[in-house]
């Protein structure tokens, strides 16, 4: 099956400065990828998602790449603000695959005053 | 007017006891899960089901048991309950099983005493 490797497991940035999340996947076959967010005592939620026929989205301060050749994927922050303190989970999923969304283990995001 | 919708929120419970948590969506996906997110954050997939019929079915103790009575509803029952089993369980839905985001639910804290 698919496995995703997320790094780091806590990042600490100032406010304004960018912040930068990599995840690589095992499985070639994996087409979607998504990024969630989760705040305290939240549940996680999709902030952005990218196609594998696709090497770059972005919505407003939130980029995503995408690697294919070398199976891996990035998150990128701009201009981060205290309420994008939370924690990052990237995850991959294959068309016609039966297997779901499987998730990397988690980067908790600290925004530095 | 939530989309996904779990039930309790919060369970206190003592070993060996057998309880249920509920799930109900109204975004009319066709494909429901079950997730359980440990103390460390860890999001691991535990059943999928896809109109009502299961398609997957992680290496989970037998003691969980899902059952979906319509494409709308997964609930899931645990049996003689044990202290591993303390964590929050979050229902999702996607409109199918490859390929899509997830919706989650805003989570059961189990906790086994």
């Amino acid at each position: 099956g698919e496995n995703v490797e997320q790094h780091p497991s806590t990042l600490s940035v100032q406010e304004g400065d960018s912040a930068v999340i990599k995840c690589t996947y095992s499985d070639s076959a994996s087409n979607y990828f998504p990024w969630y967010k989760q705040e305290l005592g939240k549940r996680p939620q999709l902030i952005i998602d990218i196609r594998s026929n696709v090497g770059e989205k972005k919505d407003q301060r939130i980029a995503v790449t995408l690697n294919k050749t070398a199976k891996h994927f990035s998150l990128h922050i701009t201009e981060t603000q205290p309420e994008d303190s939370a924690v990052y989970f990237c995850a991959a999923s294959m068309r016609g695959g039966a297997d779901g969304l499987t998730f990397g283990k988690g980067t908790h995001l600290i925004i530095q005053p | 007017d939530t989309a996904v919708s779990q039930t309790p929120k919060y369970l206190v419970t003592q070993m060996g006891n057998d309880k249920s948590i509920k799930c109900e969506q109204n975004l009319g996906h066709d494909t429901m899960y079950w997730y359980k997110q440990d103390s460390k954050k860890f999001l691991k997939i535990m059943f999928s089901y896809n109109n009502k019929e299961l398609i997957i079915n992680e290496t989970v103790p037998n003691r969980f048991s899902p059952k979906s009575p319509d494409k709308a509803h997964l609930n899931l029952h645990i049996n003689s309950l044990e202290l591993g089993d303390s964590a929050v369980y979050f229902c999702a839905s996607s409109t199918r099983p490859d390929n899509s985001p997830l919706h989650f639910g805003n989570g059961t804290r189990l906790t086994v005493t």
